[in-house]
């Protein structure tokens, strides 16, 4: 039974640039959560996802930052014309409809790097 | 916005002997979880604990259990017979609000020999 996967593991991109994270939940996980680190700190909340359906993007920021978890594929967090301030570390977590919130379990992270 | 207290910022323990790890939240929620991660230097987030609030029995998984005083809002984490691999950062996580976490600002553990 795979965990949560995430890919790419490590993202590149120069300023203006897109980037684009994916996210495929546990299998028989419908709840997507994504997170992002900053460097020395803790994860922040950035928003919670159920298929076809966005529950709460509180975190995300208002500009530039979109989330999306369609019926079929992975969910994607899209970051459009990247700055400085986005290098950080950024987890998605997966749980079950059975029990939402009470079991995440988390990816590897992507880091994303912006130069 | 939900407040996650870990007040020790560094640990040290000895290899064998047993730790305990701070956290206090401040929810208003009547119903609500707490979780607690551990953040290696590779960086993935490993899942250790969880208590939900109206459990009555401490959480125990393995080596890890939570002392959880809901009047104090407080949810240490003591985790036995500390090994070197125990050597990471621990991160306190209440839901709040819905389904979300909200991290503390972590403790990172230092195991020695």
């Amino acid at each position: 039974n795979a965990g949560v996967m995430q890919n790419p593991r490590h993202l590149v991109r120069r300023r203006g640039q897109e980037a684009r994270l994916r996210c495929s939940p546990m299998k028989g996980h419908s709840h997507v959560y994504w997170y992002r680190q900053l460097p020395e700190e803790g994860l922040k909340f950035m928003v919670y996802l159920q298929k076809e359906n966005i529950i709460d993007e509180s975190g995300m920021p208002k500009e530039r930052f979109s989330a999306e978890f369609p019926k079929e594929g992975p969910s994607i967090l899209r970051i459009q014309q990247v700055v400085r301030g986005d290098s950080a570390a950024y987890f998605c977590a997966s749980s079950p409809p059975s029990a939402p919130g009470q079991e995440q379990f988390f990816g590897p992270g992507t880091r994303l790097t912006v130069l | 916005a939900q407040k996650i207290t870990q007040t020790q910022p560094g640990m040290f323990v000895q290899e064998k002997e047993a730790v305990t790890l701070d956290c206090t939240y401040d929810t208003s929620d009547q119903s609500y979880g707490l979780f607690w991660y551990k953040q290696p230097s590779s960086g993935e987030m490993i899942f250790l604990i969880y208590q939900g609030s109206y459990d009555e029995q401490n959480a125990t998984e393995g080596r890890y259990s939570l002392n959880f005083q809901k009047a104090r809002k407080s949810a240490n984490l003591v985790i036995s017979a500390s090994q070197l691999g125990d050597s990471a950062m621990y991160f306190c996580a209440p839901t709040g609000g819905g389904n979300k976490l909200t991290f503390g600002t972590g403790t990172q553990l230092k195991v020695e020999l």
